[in-house]
């Protein structure tokens, strides 16, 4: 099955500071490459995805880059505010056969300081 | 549209007892997922449906976990047995298909307690 990675753990910025968080993967089929973020005690909200036909996205203060030679894929955050602070979650996809589903990585605390 | 219904939001029970959680997905959503949560880790895929199909169980503890989901809307997941380890989130996310071209809409999960 998919052997998914992420770094750092923990990361620590302050506000206004930018953030940088790497997903690797194992999968070649994955082609699906999504961000989650879940605030304490909520469910996982997508905040960002990205195709494997496509090497960047950007959506305002969010953008998702994939290298899908070396299989990761990473989280930028520009100008970081503290409603930022959450855990992170890659989770690629790959569509085989009749299943398809998310594998959701170790997570990333982002914690954003005043 | 409304959003992955889910209940109870909390539960406690002792071990070796009995529990249910219900699921209803977003109306139209053909796929539907039931992951595992524990404290601290990413959530862990347990079951997907297609339609009332299961697709894929391979990491569903089937000794003491079953779930279901009858005419392809509604699911349930049980767990009997509990055991101390079973603590966690149970969440609920529907896609309008199992195709990675359609996103996944999570519940607010149910919160597990065995003591």
């Amino acid at each position: 099955g998919e052997n998914v990675e992420q770094h750092p753990s923990t990361l620590s910025v302050q506000e206004g500071d930018s953030a940088v968080i790497k997903c690797t993967y194992s999968d070649s089929a994955s082609n699906y490459f999504p961000w989650y973020k879940q605030e304490l005690g909520k469910r996982p909200q997508l905040i960002i995805d990205i195709r494997s036909n496509v090497g960047e996205k950007k959506d305002q203060r969010i953008a998702v880059t994939l290298n899908k030679t070396a299989k990761h894929f990473s989280l930028h955050i520009t100008e970081t505010q503290p409603e930022d602070s959450a855990v992170y979650f890659c989770a690629p996809r790959a569509d085989t056969g009749t299943a398809s589903k998310l594998t959701f990585g170790t997570g990333t605390r982002l914690q954003v300081t005043l | 549209e409304a959003g992955v219904a889910q209940s109870p939001r909390y539960k406690i029970i002792e071990k070796r007892q009995s529990v249910a959680f219900w699921c209803n997905p977003i109306s139209g959503h053909a796929t539907l997922y039931w992951y595992q949560q524990i404290l601290g880790q990413g959530p862990k895929l347990l079951i997907q449906f297609q339609n009332n199909g299961v697709v894929d169980d391979s990491q569903l503890p089937k000794d003491r976990f079953s779930a279901e989901r009858l005419k392809g809307v509604d699911s349930t997941l049980k767990i009997q047995p509990a055991k101390l380890e079973d603590s966690a989130v149970y969440l609920c996310a529907s896609s309008r298909s199992k195709s990675s071209n359609y996103g996944y809409t999570f519940g607010s999960g149910t919160r597990l307690t065995v003591v």
